[in-house]
């Protein structure tokens, strides 16, 4: 049972936009800003968005974050197929004193 | 360029022990957190705990308390995590990773990650 809160699953056409939610509480996503991770097939995660809306050097602008209270959520836009992947949320919890991670999204492109 | 370059997989019986490395290089090895994240087979991220090599001041999740032992040799810029007696629960993936400050607490990231080493549990 992850600490943050995603859909298992998430799907869409080449060219659409989709989004995955992130929910967590007071303690985490409510006390810090969030981090997206993108992990391809058979790869290590990597980076995907940080601070909750910057992307690293590289990332796509197609890719995008956003957080409101205790809710985040990544946006993607002009799917490709390439994106096909497991996606991850995480936050810094101030309970745990340690970061959280949600139990990740698996967007399948159509 | 920094990079995490982690050691190869593993297999080993229920009861034995085992040492996994994580070699730093592109950076001060002393002035960031190493941490280590499992992902078991077709299951979601960890967050184990982290070390900071410059004074060995350790963090552990309390779901890996116990569990497992992290350390680091930084004359050699490698972090480890170990295991004493490994269970068939402990078949995973383990990455290290390292945050982008020095400081501990939020807004805090991981990047870049190791390769992984796969860790393989079973009699």
């Amino acid at each position: 049972q992850s600490v943050l809160t995603q859909p298992p699953s998430a799907s869409g056409t080449p060219g659409q936009r989709v989004t995955i939610s992130c929910s967590g509480s007071s303690s985490n996503i409510g006390y810090s800003t969030v981090n997206w991770y993108q992990q391809l097939p058979g790869t290590a995660p990597k980076l995907l968005i940080y601070t909750s809306n910057k992307r690293p050097s590289g990332v796509p602008d197609r890719f995008s974050g956003s957080k409101s209270g205790t809710s985040a959520s990544l946006a993607i836009s002009g799917l490709q197929s390439e994106d096909e992947a497991d996606y991850y949320c995480a936050a810094w919890d101030d309970s745990l004193n340690g970061p959280v991670f949600g139990g990740g999204t698996k967007l399948t492109v159509l | 360029e920094v990079q995490l370059v982690q050691s190869g997989a593993e297999v080993k019986k229920p009861g034995e022990s085992l040492k996994i490395s994580c070699k730093g290089s592109g950076y001060s090895f002393t002035n960031y957190w190493i941490g280590w994240v499992r992902q078991m087979p077709g299951k979601g991220l960890e967050w184990m705990g982290s070390i900071y090599p410059g004074d060995s001041d350790i963090r552990y999740s309390p779901s890996f308390q116990g569990q497992v032992t992290i350390s680091a040799d930084k004359s050699i810029s490698t972090a480890y995590l170990q295991w004493s007696s490994l269970k068939a629960s402990d078949t995973a993936m383990y990455y290290c990773v390292r945050p982008p400050w020095s400081s501990w607490g939020p807004n805090n990231w991981f990047d870049p990650w190791g390769q992984g080493t796969l860790v393989t549990v079973s009699s």
